[in-house]
């Protein structure tokens, strides 16, 4: 069974800071996604990548893939208080996605 | 268009009882999967349903079963509540093939007393 690790489990800064949260697996990702929950709603998908060393950026988000497949970061530039949420990394493997316990990240004004 | 809605947003049983919540899929939509979120830790599949097929089924007892419908709706009925069953369910759709990208909704927040 497939165990993913998410560290900090929580997370606090001042708006304008910088924050790296990582997702690491017991095993080989198939696809790893990352997502953001916030409060009274479901995850949302932020990006999805396949290619070890892979590196995608979303606006202040840059999410790095491992070239092992195994482990993730997510950083972001310059944080905001609309950057607070849940954030999650799941393996995707066919038909069902299997998640970490997730970061919990809050951006204070 | 509407996103996946869900019913009852939030809802309390009592140890014993049963539960049926309902996912309405994005239209156009064929797949629907079903997950159980527990505070402080990440969603856990429960099942997925396409084209009124069960594809996939997680670790989950008995208790726990569920359908899809013609018009790709779908319930989740958990039987004989148990306090553990406490949890936010969330539903998500997709079109159907293998790796789509999954939407989910809100959630149906159960709290068992």
């Amino acid at each position: 069974t497939q165990l993913l690790e998410q560290s900090p489990q929580f997370l606090s800064i001042q708006e304008g800071e910088n924050l790296t949260v990582y997702c690491n697996s017991s095993s080989v990702f198939s696809s790893l996604q990352w997502y953001r929950q916030e409060p009274g709603e479901g995850p949302v998908l932020l990006v999805t990548v396949v290619t070890g060393g892979e590196v995608k950026k979303l606006k202040r988000l840059t999410f790095q893939f491992g070239d092992a497949r195994k482990d993730s970061s997510l950083h972001i530039t310059a944080a905001q208080p609309g950057d607070t949420g849940l954030y999650l990394c799941a393996d995707h493997n066919d038909y069902k996605l299997s998640f970490g316990a997730g970061t919990t990240v809050t951006v204070r004004a | 268009d509407a996103g996946v809605t869900q019913s009852p947003t939030h809802l309390i049983k009592t140890r014993g009882q049963h539960v049926t919540l309902r996912c309405s899929p994005i239209s156009g939509h064929k797949s629907v999967s079903w997950y159980q979120q527990v505070l402080g830790q990440g969603p856990q599949f429960i099942f997925q349903y396409y084209e009124k097929e069960e594809r996939g089924r997680g670790n989950f007892p008995d208790r726990f079963s569920a359908r899809q419908f013609p018009n790709y709706s779908s319930e989740l009925n958990v039987n004989a509540l148990l306090l553990g069953d406490s949890a936010l369910y969330l539903c998500a759709s997709s079109l159907g093939g293998i790796a789509g990208e999954l939407f989910f909704g809100e959630g149906s927040r159960l709290t068992v007393l």
